[in-house]
């Protein structure tokens, strides 16, 4: 089967550093993703990790460890338009090559 | 930018009707993909679809969800009998090829069925 653990629920401040972490056990990997969706709208692609290590991209970063099936999605400089929902999502072939399978999502909440 | 697009963004309907909705994927894309989102819950994938052809489908793609791509442009998933437990937001994707690393994602449509 497949697991992919993320918290449900975080509060940061405007201006902050946070972090948001996923868990994921599956059969087989090949990618993982993080989105963001905001209340009522799409998921947007946010950051695409396949190997271990740091990938970043302005004020977001993510983080791949294999060996530990473990990611976590870095936002800096928090602004309020960040208030979203951020889902992990893994690509794993034993489950279809094609299909994302996604984590139940993180609302981050962005305080002043 | 290119981005998929999905109508109608909102669908009530009683159970038991047939409903299609419908999506255009990004032009120059090959792979078609419907999500969807229980309110509150998890994106869940329904189906992929390549070459006029379902690539895969999940255990919800039951007999009563069928999927179409009528011309070069529309990508269409119909539910032929909807039940109450089908009210969602059904997202459609697109990727330019299998592994793209990126699924772009339409607006969705909410289906209400009472």
């Amino acid at each position: 089967g497949q697991n992919i653990d993320q918290p449900t629920e975080m509060t940061a401040t405007e201006g902050a550093i946070v972090q948001i972490n996923c868990t994921y056990q599956t059969s087989g990997f090949n990618g993982l993703f993080w989105y963001q969706q905001h209340a009522g709208e799409a998921p947007t692609f946010l950051s695409y990790n396949v190997l271990d290590g740091l990938e970043e991209k302005g004020r977001f970063s993510s983080f791949l460890s294999r060996s530990k099936g473990y990611s976590y999605l870095l936002l800096k400089e928090l602004q309020m338009k960040d208030s979203a929902s951020y889902l992990c999502a893994v690509r794993d072939p034993g489950a279809g090559s094609y299909q994302l399978t996604f984590g139940k999502g993180t609302k981050l909440s962005v305080i002043p | 930018e290119p981005e998929v697009t999905q109508t109608p963004s909102h669908q009530v309907t009683q159970m038991g009707q047939e409903v299609i909705l419908r999506c255009v994927p990004i032009s120059n894309h090959l792979y078609f993909y419907w999500y969807r989102q229980i309110l509150g819950q998890k994106v869940e994938f329904l189906v992929s679809f390549y070459n006029n052809e379902i690539s895969e489908k999940s255990e919800i793609f039951d007999d009563q969800f069928s999927v179409e791509r009528p011309d070069g442009s529309n990508f269409t998933l119909k539910i032929r009998s909807t039940k109450l437990e089908d009210s969602a937001m059904y997202f459609c994707a697109s990727s330019k090829t299998a592994d793209s690393y990126e699924q772009y994602f339409g607006p969705g449509t909410r289906l209400t069925v009472t």
